[in-house]
């Protein structure tokens, strides 16, 4: 079991650039899940998938932010532009299934910082 | 909406001296409540899930408590290695977790 695998580690990017945050969720987990994480505000949920669709992506906080899962095995988040308030650890996770009580597995986040 | 809120933010203990972590919560309808544990740089892990008051959970050195309103990491005789941020999370009726924003403890030798 490889864990929840997030690319690119570390992303610096100037302000109005793209970014893409990728993520390879656990085989055979159902469900993935976007967190952001701040000083401020802790971990905030951006949006999450069940069975490759978007369930609730109300966290997302702007258009500038969207997200895809394509696959089981795959999803992306973009923002565009960027800004330096997004400045953030981004986390990928994922679980068996929603609707249970089962607990998240982490990716070890992609650093963003934007200037 | 579901708040969890995380008590002290910054801990220091010495090496063997006992204390707890405090995480007072608001849910319509607990499912579950999570303790997690993570290093610098790294991902949140798993350590504990607990579903109704006066559940207790163990695991080496952390012991893990509900009540209605609050759950309490115990920690006896904790070691170096013990530092890190603790998370705690509820899971309410949307079975999504909220968390709250931590505990750094730092365990000096």
């Amino acid at each position: 079991d490889a864990g929840v695998i997030q690319s690119p580690r570390h992303e610096v990017t100037e302000m109005g650039q793209e970014v893409t945050l990728r993520c390879k969720p656990i085989s055979g987990h159902n469900s993935l899940f976007w967190y952001r994480q701040t000083m401020m505000r802790g971990l905030e949920l951006l949006i999450y998938f069940n069975n490759n669709v978007p369930i609730d992506d109300s966290g997302m906080p702007e258009d500038r932010f969207s997200a895809k899962m394509p696959n089981a095995s795959f999803s992306t988040l973009k923002i565009q532009p960027s800004e330096p308030r997004d400045s953030a650890v981004y986390f990928c996770a994922s679980s068996p299934r929603t609707g249970d009580n089962s607990p998240l597995h982490f990716g070890n986040g992609t650093r963003l910082t934007v200037t | 909406e579901d708040q969890v809120t995380q008590s002290p933010e910054a801990l220091r203990l010495q090496e063997g001296e006992s204390s707890s972590l405090n995480c007072s919560y608001t849910v319509s309808g607990l499912r579950g409540l999570f303790w997690y544990r993570q290093d610098p740089g790294k991902g949140p892990e798993f350590l504990f899930t607990l579903y109704s008051a006066g559940e207790e959970k163990e695991k080496e050195r952390l012991k893990a408590t509900l009540t209605k309103k609050e759950s309490f990491l115990h920690i006896t005789a904790p070691k170096p290695e013990d530092s890190a941020t603790y998370l705690c999370a509820v899971q309410g009726g949307s079975y999504i977790p909220t968390f709250g924003r931590g505990t750094s403890l730092i365990v000096h030798p």
